[in-house]
């Protein structure tokens, strides 16, 4: 049964760095078989895709956060990581990471999430 | 970006009722629609991928229809365990954007 498991401070200063971590048991990121994303909500809000990323490096990020955003993947620690940078109150919300279907059926869909950690910027 | 639209963004219904929520996609994404539901706390399951396809365990109850720019999420006979937040996320491309959230509650 795949698990995915968010980590990192639940708190973080205004213009600091948020820096969150993803781990992966019950699949391997390296199959290749998927992309791996952050998906975050803030408060009484919807979703917003953050970005992905494929076993290999290559990483799609969400265009309005792509210049603070990066994210990696440790394939031989089998998790991957979020780090966003300038952090405001705005950014305040519950982080997810997710596993992302290829697009061949079904499309870009989030199938097996992790249960969600929530971190405050103040 | 292709942005998804839904309404309503609340309904109240009570067991037994069907319910329908639509999801508006701002150009054409034939049938790479998801549905997504959220209980208070927990993350999002995904439900229905490509309009249609129930995921494994999903009720029959939840149904999906569309293509193109309208779609569809019918609850056929709703049940307590229903009441959630239901999302929709086109699949077709990069960013990946949801809808806004319907809420389903109880009347």
């Amino acid at each position: 049964q795949l698990q995915l498991q968010e980590s990192g401070p639940g708190l973080v200063k205004p213009s600091e760095t948020l820096s969150l971590n993803c781990s992966v048991s019950g699949d391997s990121i390296s199959s290749g078989n998927y992309y791996w994303g952050w998906i975050r909500q803030p408060p009484g809000k919807g979703l917003e895709w953050i970005g992905s990323i494929y076993y290999s490096g290559s990483t799609y990020y969400n265009p309005s956060l792509k210049s603070r955003v990066t994210i990696s993947v440790d394939t031989s620690k089998t998790q991957f990581s979020l780090k966003l940078s300038s952090v405001t109150a705005t950014d305040t919300a519950v982080y997810y990471c997710a596993r992302q279907n290829l697009r061949g059926v079904g499309g870009y869909y989030f199938d097996y999430w992790g249960q969600g950690t929530l971190v405050t910027v103040s | 970006d292709i942005q998804m639209t839904q309404s309503p963004s609340s309904v109240s219904a009570s067991v037994g009722d069907r319910v329908t929520i639509t999801c508006r996609a701002s150009q054409g994404i034939s049938t790479w629609l998801a549905w997504y539901q959220q209980k208070p706390g927990k993350a999002p399951k995904v439900l229905i991928s490509a309009v249609f396809t129930l995921q494994s365990g999903v009720p029959p109850r939840f149904s999906g229809s569309g293509s193109g720019t309208d779609f569809t999420l019918t609850i056929s006979s709703l049940q307590p365990e229903d009441f959630a937040t239901y999302y929709c996320q086109q699949t077709k491309s990069f960013p990946p954007t949801f809808g806004q959230g319907t809420k389903v509650e109880i009347k």
